[in-house]
């Protein structure tokens, strides 16, 4: 059984800060690595993809990969009010179409 | 614009009745899925087709049937066989590479009389 885990929250962090979400997988054959931002009653947004051990930055936001730990995060610096909302990590094992949902961790920043 | 296009936006479907969802896209991708999402819980994978004319059923296919008669299109039938229909239903495409990012659609969300 394939299974990706993240705390539901919420996640409070104050306006500024630097938010920390954490995603782990079950699948050793995982190969991508995707964070997906959702605000409520809407689809999700595609933030950033990795397929390597180590960090990639885009603007404000880090996804940091580590698969010897079978562990993949998400920081968001700087956070904003307009950060609030579900970030969905999801995987996706080498060599197949399926992407592996976790649960969603609600984050909310507060101003 | 580029894009995914969900119709409609609300849908109500009575008891035994198969209701028909529509999946758009012009990013000339090549890979279509359909997603159920329950409230608090992760994205499910219902059908997913990688060219014209074929599909595969993901991990909750019952209840469901799919075609995919042009590139551009992934219509989703929920047939009176599923009897628990009430969710958000999320259409997604991708190049077609393994891969590659999944891009979604805004979504539809379906509701029983």
């Amino acid at each position: 059984q394939k299974e990706v885990e993240q705390n539901s929250g919420p996640l409070s962090v104050p306006e500024g800060a630097i938010a920390s979400l954490n995603c782990t997988y079950s699948d050793r054959g995982s190969q991508s690595f995707f964070w997906y931002r959702q605000y409520s009653g809407k689809s999700p947004e595609l933030i950033m993809f990795i397929y390597s051990n180590g960090d990639k930055e885009d603007g404000r936001f880090t996804a940091q990969l580590n698969k010897a730990s079978q562990y993949v995060s998400l920081l968001i610096r700087d956070s904003q009010p307009s950060d609030s909302a579900t970030y969905l990590c999801a995987v996706q094992r080498a060599g197949s179409y399926q992407l592996t949902f976790g649960k969603g961790t609600k984050l909310s920043v507060i101003p | 614009d580029g894009g995914i296009t969900q119709s409609p936006k609300y849908l109500f479907r009575k008891e035994g009745q198969n209701v028909t969802l529509s999946c758009e896209q012009n990013l000339n991708h090549d890979a279509m899925y359909w997603y159920r999402q329950d409230p608090g819980q992760g994205l499910r994978l219902i059908y997913y087709s990688q060219i014209v004319n074929d599909f595969q059923k993901g991990d909750i296919a019952e209840g469901y049937s799919v075609s995919r008669e042009k590139k551009e299109s992934f219509p989703l039938t929920v047939t009176s066989a599923q009897k628990n229909p009430t969710a958000f239903y999320l259409c997604a495409s991708s190049i077609g590479d393994r891969e590659e990012t999944q891009y979604f659609g805004p979504g539809t969300r379906l509701l029983v009389l």
